[in-house]
């Protein structure tokens, strides 16, 4: 069974661009999360989805959005992109977003903003 | 607020000797309790998780971690380290209730020298 992929696997932009990113999940997993992950402050929580519906969202800023669609594929954006922003986005799918199911990690993507 | 504590920043060690990870957590419920590893460039991968019954538990590459309920700690122990276990460990919890995130701890980076 393919793993958690996404795309871009790297990407650079400048201040005040706008950025999508691309999970597509493992196969039969619905529930898809969105990790920020930085040197200085570690893996910190964006959001999460279960089918098509944001089901918990981190304490980021409404730049940070997302959405998924009905095969479970899901993207984030990042609008006004600002110098903070430059981490690893990492995806992260699983069964179902309740307990004991535990989430399979993507390659993540590499952004950064300059 | 959840908080999830990891004791060591970084860990120096040889191989063949025994490794143990601090993880405690603030939560005073039920939780699911994770360890996950990252290689160099490599992305997070699940190494066990604990999500009721026996307190050990074991998971791959010789790893196991014990669940201390009064202590609200989930430790990881290795008894005889390899070089190829050189990476960076994460401890993640999740809160059983209506809460679906992972809160990560902030990593502890692992050398071990050959």
């Amino acid at each position: 069974k393919a793993g958690v992929t996404q795309t871009p696997r790297y990407l650079i932009k400048t201040r005040g661009q706008q950025v999508t990113l691309s999970c597509s999940p493992i196969s039969g997993h619905r529930s898809v999360s969105w990790y920020q992950q930085t040197p200085g402050q570690g893996l910190q929580f964006l959001f999460e989805y279960f089918s098509e519906t944001q089901r918990n969202k981190g304490n980021f800023p409404g730049r940070f959005s997302g959405r998924q669609f009905s095969n479970s594929r899901s993207e984030m954006n990042v609008s006004t992109l600002e110098l903070g922003d430059s981490a690893l986005y990492l995806c992260a799918s699983s069964l179902d977003s309740g307990s004991s199911h535990e989430q399979y990690f993507g390659p993540g993507t590499r952004l950064t903003v300059t | 607020a959840q908080s999830v504590s990891q004791h060591n920043h970084h860990v120096i060690l040889s191989e063949a000797a025994s490794l143990e990870l601090g993880c405690n957590y603030s939560y005073g419920g039920t939780v699911n309790l994770f360890w996950y590893v990252q290689y160099p460039g490599q992305h997070l991968q699940l190494l066990l998780k604990y999500f009721s019954g026996d307190p050990l538990v074991k998971g791959i590459k010789g790893f196991e971690a014990e669940f201390i309920k009064s202590k609200f700690s989930f430790n990881l122990r290795k008894p005889s380290v390899q070089w190829s276990d050189t990476a960076e460990y994460f401890c993640a919890v999740k809160i059983v209730s209506n809460d679906y995130k992972l809160s990560f701890g902030a990593g502890t980076t692992v050398t071990v020298r050959a």
